[in-house]
């Protein structure tokens, strides 16, 4: 187990509502990245926050939108849900942004079906 | 550029036989690259990585072999079991980005393994 937790474990949406997604960090990293992985298919990135702040952004649309906390938790916000959007969310944490520590651990994911 | 080449997409190997997942990669910028073991259910694992300053690291019974001239690395699992049965994602990063850049990962399509008894 890496120590990083995303909750909840499931969830169940309809089009056009709206998800937030949950992670802990591990402990001791400041930096939580963001991937969707569809089925049969390997994670794309979404964004990444260090400090709080958006640190680099992946080919996906504003409505997904993130937030990172004072204790290193992170959200995950996705408005007008779409029916592509069903896929498994994960999160990873790290240390820095560069440089041989900043290994990303993952945590289990949020398995979203949008209906 | 960014993209990062997978195969096969399934493998089937018997007991105590070797394993060998393929990739390459098209941006030389890339120096970081790590494998992901992924159980139904579960987030993917980090299993091994490498960088571009070697040409092979093993842990274990997990080798990666890294040719940086042609782009491609792989990985070997040796001994195979069934419990290695798993799907695995290579993937590639930038160790230090700049201009803009950030360290994500850019994942392969995965490969699904089956190590039979």
């Amino acid at each position: 187990e890496t120590g990083v937790t995303q909750s909840p474990t499931h969830l169940i949406k309809t089009r056009g509502q709206q998800v937030t997604l949950r992670c802990s960090s591990q402990s001791g990293h400041n930096t939580v990245s963001w991937y969707q992985q569809a089925l049969g298919q390997g994670p794309q990135f979404i964004f990444q926050y260090y400090r709080e702040e958006e640190n680099g952004r992946g080919n996906f649309p504003p409505r997904f939108s993130g937030l990172q906390f004072p204790n290193y938790s992170s959200e995950l916000n996705v408005n007008a849900l779409e029916l592509d959007d069903s896929a498994l969310y994960l999160c990873a944490s790290s240390f820095g942004l560069a440089g041989g520590q900043n290994t990303q651990y993952f945590g289990p994911g949020t398995r979203l079906t949008v209906l | 550029q960014q993209q990062v080449k997978q195969s096969p997409q399934s493998l089937i190997v018997q007991k105590g036989g070797i394993s060998i997942i393929n990739c390459a990669y098209e941006n030389t910028a890339f120096d970081y690259f790590p494998w992901y073991q992924q159980f139904p259910g579960k987030g993917p694992a980090l299993l091994i990585a490498i960088r571009p300053d070697v040409s092979e690291k093993k842990e274990g019974r997990f080798t990666i072999s890294f040719n940086k001239s042609a782009k491609q690395f792989s990985l070997h699992i040796m001994d195979s079991q069934p419990g290695d049965s798993a799907t695995y994602f290579c993937a590639a990063s930038r160790l230090y980005p700049y201009g803009g850049a950030t360290n994500k990962l850019i994942f392969g399509t995965g490969t699904l393994l089956a190590v039979q008894p």
